[in-house]
Formats: structure tokens, sequence, C-alpha cells
């Protein structure tokens, strides 16, 4: 167990629809990853959060959006829903090592079948 | 561009037996090296991680090493178990950037 929370562990939903996927990260940890993982392509990177703060964007689609709250959980918003974006995503938190650079947490993931 | 790629795509052993992947990469500048473990359908786990002053690191049967000179890491497994059969996926950071470049992974799987 990573620490790190993810829920809904599975989401079936139809084209055109709208989901809402939420992430809490380990305790204390402030910078929050999503990642999509579909069947025939590695791990993408989508976005970072730090404290709130937007910090870094990937490949992720204007349909899709994210916020870090206050008590630094996270959501990841996807619309107007395609075959296309049935996939796993995974939420990950870091913490920085003494040593510099961070090491990231991995949530299970929510797994998105869109119908 | 920065690229990670990894070999093979994919690899069966027998139990007890060792094996070796490799990634390979062009980003620039470097800044870190990972290699995860996937189990089907689970979130990755970190099993390394090394920095450009680093060529090899243990953890346990697990054995990464890195030529920053050649930009080349490879991830060691020593007597392989059923449970190592897993996807293992390398990932690299570039200095300055907080956007990792990960590679598609090897798919292991460990046979009795």
């Amino acid at each position: 167990d990573s620490g790190v929370t993810q829920t809904p562990k599975h989401l079936i939903t139809a084209t055109g629809q709208r989901v809402t996927l939420r992430c809490s990260p380990r305790s204390g940890d402030l910078s929050v990853y999503w990642y999509q993982q579909s069947l025939d392509q590695g791990l993408q990177f989508l976005i970072q959060y730090y404290n709130g703060e937007e910090r870094a964007k990937g490949n992720i689609l204007e349909r899709f959006s994210a916020q870090q709250f206050p008590d630094l959980h996270s959501e990841l918003n996807l619309s107007s829903l395609e075959l296309g974006d049935s996939a796993l995503y995974f939420c990950a938190s870091s913490v920085t090592l003494v040593a510099g650079g961070s090491e990231q947490f991995f949530g299970p993931g929510t797994r998105l079948t869109v119908l | 561009k920065n690229q990670v790629e990894q070999s093979p795509q994919s690899l069966i052993i027998l139990e007890g037996k060792n094996c070796t992947l490799q990634c390979n990469y062009t980003v620039s500048p470097f800044s870190n090296l990972r290699w995860y473990k996937q189990d089907t359908g689970r979130g990755p786990v970190s099993l390394t991680i090394m920095t450009f002053s680093e060529n090899t690191k243990s953890n346990g049967r697990y054995t990464a090493t890195l030529d920053a000179d050649t930009k080349q890491s490879s991830l060691h497994i020593t007597a392989s178990q059923l449970s190592d059969s897993a996807s293992y996926i390398c990932v690299v950071r570039a200095g300055g950037s907080y956007i990792p470049t990960f590679g598609r992974g090897t798919s292991l799987i460990v046979h009795p």
C-alpha cells in the first residue's frame, strides 16, 4: 500500500459523459501527478500540481482538467468522453529525496471504461 | 525530443533464472533514472533510483546499472521468482523539468 488513495476503482460510462476521478496523496506530500495508461500505450503524464498550483502539463487533452484543493486532494475531470479515453488513470504523490530529486508513489488507479 | 526505449518488449524465463532488461534514453540534460515494477492492473512501485554519479544500485534481487556516457541502463533480476512476473518500466527525468519520460516497459513472465 503506497498511501495514495484513488476513487472510484472502476468507472463505466457512456460516450459524451463527464466523470470525476479523485486522488488523496500520502500524508505530507504536496505534489500530485496524474497519468493515463491505455492498453497499447505506456504511462502518459497528464498534469502535476504542487500545493494547489499547476506545476507542469503533459499530454492532457483540452476536454480534461484537474485541480488540487487546499487539503491537497486532487480531482481529474474528464468530459465529452470518447471510446479512446478508456484507460487506467493513475495518481501519484511525491516526496523530495535527501539526495535531491523526488520519488513518486502511485495509487492503485481508476479503470475507466467508456462504452 | 526526450525518449526512453526499452528492450526486450517481452521476456519469458523459467523460475530461478536470471535476466537483464535494457533501457536506452535520449533525455538531456540527465537528472535521474528510475526503474518501476508494475503488476497487472496496479500502480507502479519504485525499485531503484539513480542520479548521474551513481552507476549501480541494488534492491534485493534487483540490481540497476547506469552508464551516463552511453545513456544506457539495465535492470538485472537474480534468481527470478513467480512474483517477478510484471511490467518493468524505465523512467528518466531531465534536469530542470518536472515532467518524467516513461519507457513503454518490458513485460516479464516467469514460468515455474
